[in-house]
């Protein structure tokens, strides 16, 4: 079984809609990151976790929400879904500072 | 200008080629640096560290310039398999281990 799961793992939405993904492990890590990729950018950080007491807004948390359910679970919310959110969403955890792992990610498409 | 820059490329290099990679980096205080290789539509998944001295695994040697704020990745004798993109990745500023990843140098090796 994979250590870090996203579901789900592609998404089309309207705009306007509510939309979570979810993101689950079994590493036992601590530390908890959502990302989003766009062609030509990289990978953007949105929020991170260092804990289930801790959220942190990464550099493009505007329109999104987190929560940390639990050590192993993190999801990430749309409130109202607008097309520039056509992503690619990937989840990630870590001990700190070193590698991290990354889930196989979510296609979100928002039409 | 971008925390970390890479050439996209698409490098096109036939089999048994040496090809190597560059990336510069903007923040002189990061301390920790890497590379993740991610195939297509696939998670990034960390290919190695570069630490000071340089570090080698197999075919992939990585190098670390910081009076120049700049790493490097060679690869010799190149593989089909090793079509993919590379990402050049520093931490963050803080000292909250987020990473900063580059957008990615894009490898193609042909037969």
């Amino acid at each position: 079984d994979a250590d870090v799961t996203q579901t789900p793992r592609n998404r089309i939405t309207k705009t306007g809609k509510r939309i979570m993904l979810e993101c689950s492990q079994t590493k036992g890590h601590d530390r908890m990151y959502w990302y989003r990729q766009d062609p030509g950018l990289g990978l953007r950080l949105i929020y991170y976790s260092f804990d289930v007491k801790d959220i942190n807004k990464g550099e493009i948390s505007d329109g999104y929400s987190v929560s940390r359910q639990a050590q192993a679970k993190f999801s990430l919310s749309l409130e109202s879904a607008i097309p520039n959110q056509t992503a690619l969403y990937f989840c990630a955890t870590g001990t700190g500072g070193e590698e991290q792992y990354f889930g196989p990610g979510t296609r979100l498409t928002v039409t | 200008r971008k925390e970390v820059e890479q050439d996209p490329g698409p490098f096109n290099v036939p089999e048994g080629a040496t090809v190597a990679f560059n990336c510069t980096y903007s923040n002189s205080a990061s301390q920790s640096f890497f590379w993740y290789r991610q195939d297509c539509r696939k998670e990034p998944k960390l290919l190695m560290s570069v630490y000071s001295s340089g570090n080698e695994d197999g075919r992939f040697t990585a190098q670390l310039n910081r009076a120049s704020q700049y790493i490097s990745l060679l690869i010799r004798d190149s593989k089909l398999s090793d079509s993919a993109t590379y990402l050049c990745v520093v931490n963050g500023e803080d000292s909250s281990y987020k990473l900063i990843f580059g957008s990615g140098t894009r490898l193609l090796v042909r037969p």
